[in-house]
């Protein structure tokens, strides 16, 4: 089946890191993503992951993906008060049809 | 700015009425998906438009239906709107031998009273 989850909330101090985590139940995920969500905007792509790696680093963002437990993490390091969103796990199949599986969404905010 | 754009911005209708939705893509890209994302919800897949024929379809009803132009760009049409179809319409593009490379539009926000 397809199904991810995410938390729903998160609050973290500026500065200070973030991890916004993810758990997918189809095995055959191809990709994973993270996109963000601010108010009244549409998604921005953030960072993807092939399934066969387990890490991914781009600038302050951090993907790890545990394919065994089928967990996906998104890590930002020094994070500022323009990083409150909603951010979005996702995942897709190259089966043809290039759908994305999305998540609830968790809803980040930084204090200052 | 990703080159999708979604036209209109935000649009009210009355329940039984049909909307129509458009959707611009990105330069280069010949796949088009659309996406509904209900308050609080993460988008849901609708369907998608390759070479102007449906390529995939979630679970939707038949009421909601599609096109896609030669130049790509593609249109949302729903019929007998009702109240639940109150959401965030979001339109993706992508190239389709590059399909993890979709960008969203900034959406349609589409009441229905």
């Amino acid at each position: 089946g397809e199904d991810v989850e995410q938390s729903l909330f998160l609050s973290v101090r500026e500065g200070d890191s973030s991890v916004i985590n993810c758990t997918y139940t189809d095995s055959s995920s191809t990709y994973l993503y993270w996109y963000k969500q601010e108010p009244g905007a549409g998604l921005q792509l953030l960072t993807y992951i092939f399934s066969n790696m387990d890490m991914k680093q781009d600038q302050r963002l951090t993907v790890l993906l545990n394919k065994k437990d089928k967990h996906l993490s998104l890590r930002i390091a020094d994070t500022q008060t323009g990083d409150s969103a909603i951010y979005f796990c996702a995942e897709s199949m190259n089966s043809g049809t290039y759908k994305y599986i999305f998540g609830t969404g968790t809803r980040l905010k930084v204090l200052a | 700015e990703t080159g999708v754009t979604q036209s209109p911005t935000h649009l009210i209708k009355t329940r039984g009425q049909q909307v129509t939705l458009r959707c611009s893509s990105q330069s280069g890209h010949n796949t088009v998906s659309w996406y509904q994302q209900a308050l609080g919800q993460g988008p849901q897949f609708i369907f998608q438009y390759y070479r102007e024929e449906e390529n995939g379809r979630g679970n939707f009803p038949p009421r909601f239906s599609g096109l896609q132009f030669p130049n790509y760009s593609s249109e949302l049409n729903v019929n007998a709107l009702e109240l639940d179809d109150s959401a965030l319409y979001l339109c993706a593009s992508s190239p389709r031998d590059r399909g993890t490379e979709a960008f969203f539009g900034q959406g349609t926000r589409l009441t229905v009273v």
